[in-house]
This record gives structure tokens, sequence and C-alpha cells, in this order.
């Protein structure tokens, strides 16, 4: 009954490699979510898809970059990761209209060596 | 830019005992205030919601009380117990768009 799915679950990549995290959802929701949660920390939202409508936040760096093909799946893209970012990345997603509700995926943590 | 501030930052309690946790928030049209709950390398999990047009909610040993006017929400734990320790974020949803803003967490820790 996985309704959001990330993969994978544990990530070690190298300093300046770049890596790719994957999300997906059977949820049939709209709205996807990147959010980086660093030990002891809020989540931060990085950016959110609203169908396919991409936006930004504005402290989001560069660095980080995301593609959302389809309905079910979405990606996050550090294109070269320092050793600040190593983190837990949340996926989530949510349904336009009157359910305001938030679905989150177990995460994936990245550890950059 | 919007925001909400959470306290305490860590809060123990004897088991049995109650507790509160209190969240403000900035933006007077946020019309959805969740609560969190996440455990040590697990994801946050929706414990409890209010929306702003309802002063408070309750299910079993938590409640969220909602204050408009003040722009406050408290999340409050009866009865509480060892496995409530965890840390909690209240959020509210960003009026005219899909974002949440979360706040800085709260580490609950239930003393047996």
């Amino acid at each position: 009954d996985a309704m959001v799915i990330q993969n994978p679950r544990y990530q070690v990549t190298q300093f300046g490699k770049p890596v790719t995290l994957s999300c997906s959802q059977t949820l049939n929701h709209n709205v996807m979510y990147w959010y980086q949660q660093k030990s002891s920390q809020a989540p931060k939202l990085l950016f959110h898809y609203y169908d396919k409508d991409f936006n930004n936040e504005a402290d989001t760096p560069d660095n980080f970059q995301s593609r959302r093909p389809n309905t079910s799946f979405c990606f996050l893209d550090i294109r070269s990761p320092g050793l600040g970012d190593a983190a837990m990345y949340l996926c989530a997603t949510s349904k336009s209209g009157t359910s305001y509700e938030q679905y989150f995926g177990p995460g994936t943590r990245l550890t950059v060596t | 830019g919007e925001n909400v501030e959470q306290h305490p930052s860590t809060l123990s309690v004897q088991e049995g005992d109650s507790a509160v946790i209190k969240c403000t928030y900035s933006d007077s049209a946020s019309n959805y205030f969740p609560w969190y709950k996440q455990e040590l390398g697990k994801r946050p999990q929706l414990i409890i919601d209010i929306r702003s047009n309802v002063g408070e909610k309750k299910d079993q040993r938590i409640a969220v009380t909602l204050n408009k006017t003040a722009k406050h929400f408290s999340l409050h734990i009866t009865e509480t117990q060892p496995e409530d320790s965890a840390v909690y974020f209240c959020a509210a949803r960003v009026s005219g768009t899909y974002k949440y803003i979360f706040g800085t967490g709260t580490r609950l820790k239930v003393l047996a």
C-alpha cells in the first residue's frame, strides 16, 4: 500500500559527483514537493510542482534541479554535491482542491564523502 | 515573508502528564494548520490538523486549538506515554499557494 515511494533510501555520493533522487506516487496527486531536512531542523521546501508548473523557492541553490516527467514521478538532481548537502530529502504530495493534507515519502538519506 | 514560530524547542514531562506546544503564524490568511510527529530517521507523520473555520479539534489524547485573532495554534497531548517521545512540528499553509511553512520543531521527552 505504499503511497509515496522514494529511491534509494540511502545514497552515498562523492563530493562534486552528480546524484539523482527519485520519488514516485500512487495517489494521483497533482502537487509534488521536495524538502531538505538536516538533523534536528524543520523540513525546508526546495521546490514544488503544481501539475507541470514548477515553483522554485528563492533560496534554493542553483545546484538543485528537479524534473517531473509525468504525474507519478519526480526527480531531484544535485549537480555538484557539497558536504553541506548531506541531509534527508523528503518527497511529499498533496491534491489541489479541498483536501490539504500532505503525504510524505520515507525519505532518502544522502551522505557526501 | 511568511513565518511560523514554535515553542518550546524542548519539553520534558513525566509519563501521564500533559504536554502543550505552541505556534504562532504570520500569514493572517492561512487556512490550514497540520501537526506532525517525527521519530528519528523517519518521515513526518500527520497526527492532527485544523482548518481556519474551526476553533478546536480533538482525537483521543491529542487536541489542537486555533485562535485566529491572535494567530496562535497549540497542540495538547494528555496522558503522555513514553512512545509520544519524538520531535513535533507545526506548519501553516501559505494562503493562495500549495506551500507549507514549518515551525522549528519541539523535542518532546516523556519520562517513565
